[in-house]
């Protein structure tokens, strides 16, 4: 199946700084990704669909300017975390989909995030 | 808008027994469904997922899930569990529409006990 990876798995932040992962589709180009956050022993939340070549789609109570999307190429989306805050700590996953297959995304292994 | 509920946060089952997990869905299109699980502090695996056609699905690991449109249900299960199978299970739903974005329910919490 397609692959979809994400960079880091796990990092560690000071409060203030900005963070910025990546979610890359390593053999299939991919028009849309998804940005999931997940808060410990709860369920995904989307927070955007990031679309190649033009502005993400943000969720309902989610802030643009702190959570910054930018999908540049058909293979990557990136995520930063601005000006960072301990509420900000969670996992979070990206999802892509492989228009060859046109009916299931393809998740990261996650990024882990701790702001301190 | 599309929804999914999972009857039960927490399950415990002995090793070797039947484990159902009970998935009910809400959508106003055809939908898709899927099961993911998710082991401590990693990513998403795919189970198994329903498209169309056969109501029975058989996924990875001896799992399989049933499509009922009637009760709207997508209920996982696996006739004798293994202690590896201890992890967290996510029903999730999408449709032809917007079959990417992906809409997952609450989660269930499986423990398999020696």
């Amino acid at each position: 199946g397609a692959v979809v990876s994400q960079h880091p798995s796990r990092v560690i932040c000071k409060s203030g700084t900005s963070v910025k992962i990546e979610c890359r589709s390593l053999d299939f180009q991919a028009t849309t990704m998804f940005w999931y956050r997940q808060f410990p022993k709860q369920s995904l939340m989307l927070m955007a669909t990031s679309n190649e070549g033009s502005k993400a789609t943000y969720e309902q109570g989610v802030e643009k300017d702190k959570f910054l999307i930018n999908h540049a190429s058909l293979t990557l989306s990136t995520l930063t975390v601005t000006s960072a805050h301990p509420e900000d700590s969670s996992f979070y996953i990206c999802s892509a989909r492989d228009t060859r297959v046109n009916t299931e995304a393809f998740f990261g292994q996650g990024t882990r995030l701790t702001v301190v | 808008a599309q929804s999914v509920t999972q009857l039960g946060s927490h399950v415990s089952v002995s090793e070797g027994a039947l484990v159902l997990l009970r998935c009910n869905y809400s959508s106003s299109v055809p939908p898709y469904l899927f099961w993911y699980v998710q082991y401590p502090n990693q990513g998403l695996q795919l189970l198994l997922k329903y498209l169309s056609g056969s109501t029975l699905v058989k996924g990875i690991n001896g799992f399989e899930a049933e499509f009922n449109k009637s009760q709207t249900s997508f209920h996982l299960r696996k006739p004798s569990v293994h202690i590896s199978d201890t992890a967290e299970y996510f029903c999730a739903v999408s449709d032809k529409t917007s079959y990417d974005k992906v809409i997952f329910g609450p989660g269930t919490s499986l423990s398999v006990i020696p």
